[in-house]
């Protein structure tokens, strides 16, 4: 069956430090993956999605990045953090064809201080 | 803009009841719909997913699916205080493209 993993569960960083957070994938091949953000008591906001090695789709123009070195390892990144982008991360997948269900991992709670 | 309208609510209902919780959706072409079960703190967890007009069962869970109105809609039958989380509908509108999320509904089953 396939799995997703997503590191770490909770992270606190200051203002203006370096983020990365990693996402990977197992029991499946070619899988979509995607990065989303959620505000405390807020909907589900797109960040990024890939459908392949090197493709990165984004949804939102911000000082985050997405990169997808491997089929099943989906990376999102910062060079310098703001205050407003504290919030919870989630990564998920989804088969790599039409009309699939998307699968979440755990998440991650990033705090900016 | 696509969209995927859901009354935030919350949604109070005492344990035993059903619980009704709807979405409807602005594209037309849209052709897969699903539910997800959100607890405070946690991921989307997928519970429910309905391709067709009509209903599909699981358990407790009733997926009711109207195209020519746009509308799909979750029925929890002998609602338990377990069921109390956000849930969220997500529409595939076309091809192999992200899922779009409605804002969620947030349901309180009281004991």
């Amino acid at each position: 069956s396939q799995t997703i993993h997503q590191w770490p569960a909770t992270l606190v960083q200051p203002v203006g430090s370096p983020l990365s957070l990693e996402c990977t994938v197992e029991g499946t091949s070619n899988p979509n993956l995607y990065w989303y953000r959620q505000a405390a008591g807020r909907g589900l906001q797109l960040l990024f999605y890939s459908v392949g090695i090197g493709q990165i789709s984004s949804e939102v123009p911000q000082n985050l990045s997405a990169s997808r070195p491997q089929d099943r390892q989906f990376i999102l990144s910062s060079k310098k953090l703001l205050l407003s982008d504290s919030g919870f991360y989630l990564c998920a997948w989804s088969a790599g064809v039409s009309n699939q269900p998307q699968h979440f991992g755990d998440g991650t709670r990033l705090s900016i201080l | 803009q696509k969209e995927v309208e859901q009354n935030s609510g919350p949604l109070s209902v005492p344990e035993g009841a059903i619980a009704s919780l709807n979405c409807t959706y602005s594209d037309r072409v849209s052709q897969s719909f699903f539910w997800y079960r959100q607890y405070s703190g946690k991921s989307p967890e997928l519970i429910m997913s309905i391709y067709s007009n009509g209903d599909k069962e699981d358990g407790r869970f009733t997926a009711q699916l109207n195209k020519a109105s746009q509308y799909v809609s979750l029925l929890i039958r002998d609602s338990q205080p377990s069921d109390s989380a956000t849930y969220l509908c997500a529409v595939n509108v076309q091809g192999n493209t992200p899922l779009v999320f409605g804002k969620g509904t947030r349901l309180s089953v009281i004991a």
